[in-house]
């Protein structure tokens, strides 16, 4: 079974500074991965997917993750956090998108500190 | 790009009542539908899929008679609550494979918010 694990909870970081959410995944067959962000009360936006293309992917806002087989992460990054940045955000996989449900990580809160 | 329209967006509704959301594929068709509900500062979990004309598949631990699921055409899923209890109050949403013919992506509505009073 695939599942992901996002490492830390919550994670504060100041206005201007570097954003780093942390996703281990674990699965038997290639994975398709995804970072989301939820605002609250809303729907999930996606940021950046991979589906075994280029290993960095770049998305939207400014973020962007690496995928890294050997360590089995697809982390999330963003050199220079904004006060809007502040969300939770999911990483999620599928072992085959449109035939299987994603499977999500349990979520990380950013704070952005002015 | 692929639009999911979920509503209602919010619902309050007393304890013994039924209540029935919707997810609407705009401009693509959904044989699949995901539903998923979201406690409050929780991951979302997986309650069921369904495709359409066939029945849904539950995971284990979902009641299937509380949670009604019908998918009866390529642009319509509706998760209906039944004799909703306070224990039901949260977030559901729905999510749908985009149909992008490299099928690497998937679509998500806003969200219902369920208040059982």
């Amino acid at each position: 079974a695939q599942s992901v694990t996002q490492l830390g909870s919550h994670v504060s970081v100041s206005e201007g500074a570097l954003v780093l959410l942390r996703c281990n995944y674990s699965s038997s067959v290639p994975p398709y991965l995804f970072w989301y962000v939820q605002y609250p009360n809303q729907g999930l936006q996606l940021l950046l997917k991979y589906t075994s293309a280029a290993t960095l992917v770049k998305g939207i806002n400014g973020f962007e993750a690496e995928f890294k087989k050997s360590e089995t992460s697809f982390h999330l990054t963003k050199p220079s956090a904004h006060m809007s940045d502040a969300a939770e955000y999911f990483c999620a996989v599928s072992d085959y998108p449109g035939n299987t449900p994603l499977v999500f990580g349990k979520g990380t809160r950013l704070s952005v500190i002015a | 790009g692929a639009v999911v329209s979920q509503h209602p967006s919010w619902v309050i509704c007393k304890s013994g009542t039924s209540v029935k959301i919707e997810c609407r594929s705009l401009d693509f068709q959904a044989t699949t539908m995901f539903w998923y509900r979201q406690f409050p500062k929780q991951s979302l979990m997986l309650m069921a899929t369904s495709n359409e004309g066939s029945k849904a598949t539950y995971e284990q631990g979902v009641e299937k008679d509380k949670f009604l699921i019908n998918h009866a055409s390529l642009t319509l899923s509706t998760l209906t609550v039944t004799s909703a209890h306070p224990e039901d109050s949260s977030f559901y949403i729905c999510s749908a494979p985009e149909e992008t013919g490299r099928l690497d992506g998937y679509t998500f509505g806003s969200g219902t918010r369920l208040t059982v009073v």
